[in-house]
Protein backbone atom coordinates (compact mmCIF):
# COMPACT_ATOMS: atom_id res chain seq x y z
CA UNK A 1 0.00 0.00 0.00
CA UNK A 2 0.91 3.67 -0.65
CA UNK A 3 2.07 5.50 2.64
CA UNK A 4 1.32 8.75 3.16
CA UNK A 5 3.52 11.15 5.53
CA UNK A 6 2.52 14.43 7.00
CA UNK A 7 4.19 17.08 7.90
CA UNK A 8 4.01 19.29 10.14
CA UNK A 9 1.65 17.17 12.79
CA UNK A 10 0.74 20.11 14.23
CA UNK A 11 0.99 24.23 13.64
CA UNK A 12 0.31 27.48 15.29
CA UNK A 13 -0.30 30.30 13.20
CA UNK A 14 -1.92 33.73 13.24
CA UNK A 15 -4.82 35.18 11.31
CA UNK A 16 -3.54 36.42 8.08
CA UNK A 17 -0.23 34.01 8.11
CA UNK A 18 0.67 31.94 5.39
CA UNK A 19 1.19 28.64 5.81
CA UNK A 20 2.06 25.54 3.92
CA UNK A 21 1.50 21.33 5.00
CA UNK A 22 3.84 18.91 3.05
CA UNK A 23 2.35 15.68 1.95
CA UNK A 24 4.74 12.48 0.59
CA UNK A 25 3.90 9.59 -0.56
CA UNK A 26 6.31 6.54 -0.51
CA UNK A 27 6.05 6.33 -4.47
CA UNK A 28 5.07 8.20 -7.10
CA UNK A 29 1.30 8.68 -7.27
CA UNK A 30 1.21 11.18 -10.37
CA UNK A 31 -0.85 13.91 -8.97
CA UNK A 32 -3.48 11.51 -7.55
CA UNK A 33 -3.62 13.51 -4.39
CA UNK A 34 -6.75 14.77 -2.50
CA UNK A 35 -6.92 17.50 0.90
CA UNK A 36 -9.88 17.57 3.45
CA UNK A 37 -10.29 19.96 5.89
CA UNK A 38 -11.64 18.36 9.26
CA UNK A 39 -13.62 20.56 12.00
CA UNK A 40 -13.68 18.87 15.64
CA UNK A 41 -17.08 16.87 15.40
CA UNK A 42 -17.49 17.16 12.34
CA UNK A 43 -17.14 15.17 9.30
CA UNK A 44 -13.95 16.16 6.41
CA UNK A 45 -14.51 18.38 3.80
CA UNK A 46 -13.00 18.14 0.55
CA UNK A 47 -10.63 20.68 -0.47
CA UNK A 48 -8.40 20.00 -3.21
CA UNK A 49 -8.77 16.85 -5.57
CA UNK A 50 -5.71 15.86 -8.21
CA UNK A 51 -3.40 17.91 -6.32
CA UNK A 52 -4.35 21.28 -7.63
CA UNK A 53 -8.05 21.39 -8.06
CA UNK A 54 -10.45 23.82 -5.98
CA UNK A 55 -13.70 21.79 -5.47
CA UNK A 56 -16.49 23.84 -5.75
CA UNK A 57 -17.46 26.57 -2.90
CA UNK A 58 -13.97 26.28 -1.55
CA UNK A 59 -11.68 29.59 -1.25
CA UNK A 60 -9.58 30.59 -3.48
CA UNK A 61 -6.69 30.94 -0.50
CA UNK A 62 -6.17 27.57 -0.91
CA UNK A 63 -4.06 25.97 -3.09
CA UNK A 64 -2.35 22.47 -4.22
CA UNK A 65 0.57 21.97 -5.62
CA UNK A 66 3.19 18.86 -6.41
CA UNK A 67 3.61 15.53 -8.49
CA UNK A 68 5.27 12.47 -7.52
CA UNK A 69 6.28 11.63 -3.79
CA UNK A 70 5.52 15.34 -2.84
CA UNK A 71 2.72 18.06 -2.54
CA UNK A 72 1.57 20.66 -0.46
CA UNK A 73 -0.76 22.68 0.40
CA UNK A 74 -1.01 26.34 1.31
CA UNK A 75 -3.64 28.69 2.44
CA UNK A 76 -2.32 32.34 1.81
CA UNK A 77 -4.19 34.49 4.75
CA UNK A 78 -5.07 32.51 7.38
CA UNK A 79 -9.16 33.18 8.66
CA UNK A 80 -10.51 32.18 11.47
CA UNK A 81 -13.16 29.57 10.22
CA UNK A 82 -9.20 27.98 8.42
CA UNK A 83 -8.30 26.74 12.28
CA UNK A 84 -8.77 22.80 12.02
CA UNK A 85 -7.00 19.64 11.11
CA UNK A 86 -6.27 18.57 7.10
CA UNK A 87 -5.66 15.28 5.56
CA UNK A 88 -3.91 14.22 2.31
CA UNK A 89 -5.13 11.56 0.91
CA UNK A 90 -3.92 9.28 -2.11
CA UNK A 91 -6.45 8.01 -4.97
CA UNK A 92 -3.63 6.23 -7.19
CA UNK A 93 -4.98 3.00 -5.59
CA UNK A 94 -8.61 2.36 -4.44
CA UNK A 95 -6.74 0.92 -1.81
CA UNK A 96 -6.43 4.70 -0.72
CA UNK A 97 -4.49 5.68 2.07
CA UNK A 98 -4.85 9.02 4.35
CA UNK A 99 -1.96 10.92 6.06
CA UNK A 100 -2.09 11.17 9.28
CA UNK A 101 -3.02 14.57 9.68
CA UNK A 102 -1.71 18.15 10.48
CA UNK A 103 -3.47 20.08 13.04
CA UNK A 104 -3.74 23.80 12.51
CA UNK A 105 -3.94 25.90 15.81
CA UNK A 106 -4.36 29.79 16.45
CA UNK A 107 -1.42 31.27 17.65
CA UNK B 1 -30.01 17.80 -0.99
CA UNK B 2 -27.36 14.94 -1.80
CA UNK B 3 -27.21 13.75 1.71
CA UNK B 4 -25.73 10.72 3.28
CA UNK B 5 -26.71 9.37 6.54
CA UNK B 6 -24.96 6.36 8.65
CA UNK B 7 -26.70 4.36 11.17
CA UNK B 8 -26.40 1.11 13.76
CA UNK B 9 -23.88 2.21 15.62
CA UNK B 10 -23.15 1.26 18.96
CA UNK B 11 -21.55 -0.46 22.09
CA UNK B 12 -20.61 -4.34 21.18
CA UNK B 13 -18.20 -6.99 23.40
CA UNK B 14 -15.23 -7.74 21.85
CA UNK B 15 -15.58 -10.67 19.52
CA UNK B 16 -19.19 -9.61 18.91
CA UNK B 17 -20.70 -8.32 15.26
CA UNK B 18 -22.37 -5.41 14.46
CA UNK B 19 -23.86 -4.12 11.20
CA UNK B 20 -23.98 -0.41 10.21
CA UNK B 21 -26.11 1.18 7.53
CA UNK B 22 -25.61 4.16 5.36
CA UNK B 23 -28.90 5.50 3.37
CA UNK B 24 -28.19 8.31 0.67
CA UNK B 25 -30.85 10.57 -1.19
CA UNK B 26 -30.75 13.42 -3.40
CA UNK B 27 -28.31 11.53 -6.43
CA UNK B 28 -28.40 8.27 -8.07
CA UNK B 29 -26.38 5.90 -6.14
CA UNK B 30 -26.20 2.76 -8.24
CA UNK B 31 -23.87 4.79 -10.53
CA UNK B 32 -21.33 5.75 -7.62
CA UNK B 33 -18.91 3.78 -5.78
CA UNK B 34 -18.78 4.32 -2.37
CA UNK B 35 -16.31 4.20 0.84
CA UNK B 36 -16.38 3.60 4.62
CA UNK B 37 -14.00 5.88 6.19
CA UNK B 38 -13.02 5.38 10.33
CA UNK B 39 -11.69 7.72 13.05
CA UNK B 40 -10.60 6.35 16.12
CA UNK B 41 -10.67 8.51 19.46
CA UNK B 42 -8.42 11.75 18.89
CA UNK B 43 -6.57 9.97 15.98
CA UNK B 44 -7.12 10.70 12.33
CA UNK B 45 -9.01 9.01 9.14
CA UNK B 46 -8.55 5.82 8.10
CA UNK B 47 -9.72 4.40 5.32
CA UNK B 48 -11.70 1.07 5.35
CA UNK B 49 -13.42 -0.21 2.72
CA UNK B 50 -14.34 0.72 -1.39
CA UNK B 51 -16.60 -0.75 -3.34
CA UNK B 52 -17.73 -0.39 -7.28
CA UNK B 53 -21.32 0.66 -8.06
CA UNK B 54 -21.53 -2.99 -9.46
CA UNK B 55 -20.15 -4.62 -6.36
CA UNK B 56 -17.99 -5.68 -8.76
CA UNK B 57 -14.39 -4.49 -6.88
CA UNK B 58 -14.18 -4.76 -3.75
CA UNK B 59 -10.91 -3.14 -1.64
CA UNK B 60 -10.45 -3.51 2.36
CA UNK B 61 -7.59 -2.18 4.56
CA UNK B 62 -5.10 -4.69 6.05
CA UNK B 63 -6.37 -3.70 9.54
CA UNK B 64 -9.93 -5.09 8.42
CA UNK B 65 -9.23 -7.78 5.89
CA UNK B 66 -11.18 -11.10 6.81
CA UNK B 67 -13.28 -9.55 9.74
CA UNK B 68 -15.25 -6.59 7.41
CA UNK B 69 -17.81 -6.92 4.41
CA UNK B 70 -18.71 -4.36 2.67
CA UNK B 71 -21.94 -4.40 0.41
CA UNK B 72 -24.83 -2.28 -1.08
CA UNK B 73 -28.89 -2.30 -1.99
CA UNK B 74 -28.48 -0.28 -5.02
CA UNK B 75 -32.54 -0.26 -4.72
CA UNK B 76 -32.66 0.51 -2.05
CA UNK B 77 -30.01 3.43 -2.04
CA UNK B 78 -28.00 1.84 0.97
CA UNK B 79 -24.86 0.92 1.43
CA UNK B 80 -23.75 -1.70 4.64
CA UNK B 81 -20.53 -2.53 6.42
CA UNK B 82 -20.85 -6.31 8.19
CA UNK B 83 -18.11 -5.75 11.05
CA UNK B 84 -17.33 -9.47 12.91
CA UNK B 85 -14.55 -10.37 15.21
CA UNK B 86 -14.53 -6.45 16.83
CA UNK B 87 -11.62 -5.60 18.57
CA UNK B 88 -11.54 -2.43 20.96
CA UNK B 89 -9.02 -1.50 18.00
CA UNK B 90 -11.98 -0.88 15.79
CA UNK B 91 -13.46 1.44 18.09
CA UNK B 92 -14.33 4.58 16.00
CA UNK B 93 -16.81 6.98 14.31
CA UNK B 94 -17.65 5.59 11.32
CA UNK B 95 -18.48 7.59 8.30
CA UNK B 96 -19.78 6.46 4.91
CA UNK B 97 -18.82 8.84 1.52
CA UNK B 98 -19.22 8.89 -1.72
CA UNK B 99 -16.46 8.03 -4.71
CA UNK B 100 -16.73 10.90 -6.95
CA UNK B 101 -15.09 10.60 -10.34
CA UNK B 102 -14.07 13.64 -12.88
CA UNK B 103 -12.44 13.79 -16.64
CA UNK B 104 -9.31 16.03 -16.34
CA UNK B 105 -6.75 16.41 -19.25
CA UNK B 106 -4.42 13.97 -18.45
CA UNK B 107 -6.48 11.65 -16.33
CA UNK B 108 -9.75 10.37 -14.66
CA UNK B 109 -9.80 11.54 -11.16
CA UNK B 110 -10.98 9.87 -7.93
CA UNK B 111 -12.21 11.68 -4.32
CA UNK B 112 -14.38 11.46 -1.56
CA UNK B 113 -17.05 14.33 -2.27
CA UNK B 114 -19.98 13.76 0.08
CA UNK B 115 -19.83 12.61 3.93
CA UNK B 116 -22.02 11.58 6.25
CA UNK B 117 -22.20 12.71 9.95
CA UNK B 118 -20.71 9.44 11.08
CA UNK B 119 -21.84 6.34 13.54
CA UNK B 120 -20.34 6.03 16.74
CA UNK B 121 -19.19 2.03 17.11
CA UNK B 122 -17.48 1.33 21.00
CA UNK B 123 -15.55 -2.03 21.34
CA UNK B 124 -15.99 -2.47 25.08
CA UNK B 125 -16.40 -5.63 27.74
Amino acid sequence: DVQMTQSPSSLSASVGDRVTITCRASQSISNYLNWYQQKPGKAPKLLIYAASSLQSGVPSRFTGSGSGTDFTLTISSLQPEDFAAYYCQQSYSTRYTFGLGTKLEIK
Amino acid sequence: EVQLVESGGGMVQPGGSLRISCAASGFTFSTYSMNWVRQAPGKGLEWVSYITSTSRTINYADSVKGRFTISRDNANNSLYLQMNSLRAEDTAVYYCARDEGQQLPRNYYYYMDVWGKGTTVTVSS
